[in-house]
């Protein structure tokens, strides 16, 4: 089975600085998506970024970016400039890559927090 | 496009009753599966339905069940409430069937409290 380590309960830093939030996978499988949440107060999940294990390289968007290490199954998300709106719980997620397997697996969580 | 949407939004129940919580996807989407959210537990997948049929089971007790309709609106019944049900039961939507669209898209969720 898949598990998903966040190690960082909570992070803050301040508003236009950069942080880094960090992620662990344990997987037998070669072909996966990894992704990141967002869950702001409102607790709606929002998807903030995707990986597919096949791709070497690191996806970005926007000020968001990953650090995709496949042998080391590590998946670290980077927010650039942060801005107090980036303030939220962010879930890092596994899913098997085969059709039928929708089925996301979720760290634990790292409560951001901004400071202005 | 509307998004996924979820009723109730807050749900308050008696331990032994029963409650039916209501997901309606994204026009188009096809699977819809439901995450329990507790402080302790964290997300917890429940399970998946696509096309009517449930493709995928967690691990939860045979009093969480689950179906879903012709237009992929689905809904989850949890029978006999105890105590730790009480959660934030959350559902999301995705394609489902073509392995390049991997995202799933989640509605706010029904905040359940059993008292």
């Amino acid at each position: 089975a898949q598990t998903v380590t966040q190690s960082q309960p909570e992070m803050s830093v301040q508003e236009a600085e950069t942080v880094t939030l960090s992620c662990t996978y344990d997987t037998s499988e070669s072909d996966y998506y990894l992704f990141w949440y967002k869950q702001p107060p409102s607790r709606q999940m929002i998807l903030v970024i995707r990986q597919e294990a096949y791709k070497q390289q690191n996806a970005t968007e926007n000020r968001f970016s990953v650090n995709f290490q496949k042998a080391a199954k590590s998946f670290s998300l980077k927010i650039s400039d942060s801005q107090l709106g980036d303030a939220a719980m962010y879930f890092c997620a596994y899913r098997s890559f085969f059709q039928g397997a929708q089925k996301l697996v979720f760290g634990q969580g790292t409560r951001l927090t901004i400071n202005p | 496009k509307a998004g996924v949407t979820q009723t109730p939004r807050y749900l308050i129940k008696t331990r032994g009753q029963q409650v039916t919580l209501s997901c309606s996807p994204i026009s188009g989407h096809r699977s819809v599966s439901w995450y329990q959210q507790t402080p302790g537990q964290g997300l917890q997948f429940l399970f998946e339905y696509f096309s009517e049929t449930q493709r995928n089971k967690g691990n939860f007790p045979g009093r969480f069940s689950g179906r879903q309709f012709s237009n992929s609106r689905s809904e989850m019944n949890v029978s006999t409430l105890e105590l730790g049900d009480s959660a934030l039961y959350l559902c999301a939507s995705s394609l489902g069937d073509v392995r390049g669209n991997a995202e799933a898209f989640f509605g706010q969720g029904t905040r359940l409290t059993v008292v």
